[in-house]
């Protein structure tokens, strides 16, 4: 079973700023089947990014994934209000994982 | 637009059976190539992949929990159904079903539901 490790734990940052999340795989990730998810309290994940780099439907651009076998990032170009949440990245091989999620909060 | 919704008991009793179900609406469960997930969050935590059924009714579980569990499909209600045997205090969390596409990414999630083990 691949693990994900997410890093930082926390993010403090300011409306406006640049937000850099990783996430690690103890395995290569087979076809960069890597997703990004967002969840804010009380609602369900929802999903951003998958195949580690195309935009879900609706998702603004300000939102981007990059990365290939192990190494992955989100990258928030400009936080805006409504960015502040916890993020999850998640891979599918021969099972399905998340990782431990990243809390982007408001410094 | 693909709409999920779980229902099910919200609370459950130690050593027994936690039973739910998923509806779908806007789309056929039978359509493919999609596959139909569970997934649970306990309190303040992480998500936690249960499994999933494909349309064909081929499933795949967490090893985690592949002793406890099964999945089923009834495609006449679109609908689909976890069941997890032999719960205790450590099952209690939200569940959730979603869509999974083909890329492996869950892009539709029902609103979640509760579910307590306690006696």
């Amino acid at each position: 079973e691949i693990v994900l490790t997410q890093s930082p734990g926390t993010l403090s940052l300011s409306p406006g700023d640049r937000a850099t999340l990783s996430c690690r795989a103890s395995q290569s990730v087979a076809g960069s089947y890597l997703a990004w998810y967002q969840q804010k309290p009380g609602q369900a994940p929802r999903l951003l990014i998958y195949g580690a780099s195309s935009r879900a439907t609706g998702i603004p651009d300000r939102f981007s994934g990059s990365g290939s076998g192990t190494d992955f990032t989100l990258t928030i170009s400009r936080l805006e209000p409504e960015d502040f949440a916890v993020y999850y990245c998640q891979q599918y091989g021969s099972s399905l994982t998340f990782g431990g999620g990243t809390k982007v909060e408001i410094k | 637009q693909v709409q999920l919704q779980e229902s099910g008991p919200g609370l459950v009793k130690p050593s027994q059976t936690l039973s739910l179900t998923c509806t779908v609406s806007g789309g056929s469960i039978s359509s493919g190539p999609y596959y139909w997930s569970w997934i649970r969050q306990p309190a303040g935590k992480g998500l936690e992949w249960i499994g999933r059924i494909y349309t064909s009714g081929g499933t795949s579980y967490s090893p985690s929990l592949k002793s406890r569990v099964s999945i089923s499909l009834d495609t006449s209600k679109n609908q689909f159904s976890l069941q997890l045997s032999s719960v205790t205090a450590a099952d209690t969390a939200v569940y959730y079903c979603a869509r999974r596409g083909g890329r492996g990414e869950l892009d539709y999630w029902g609103q979640g539901t509760l579910v307590t083990v306690s006696s």
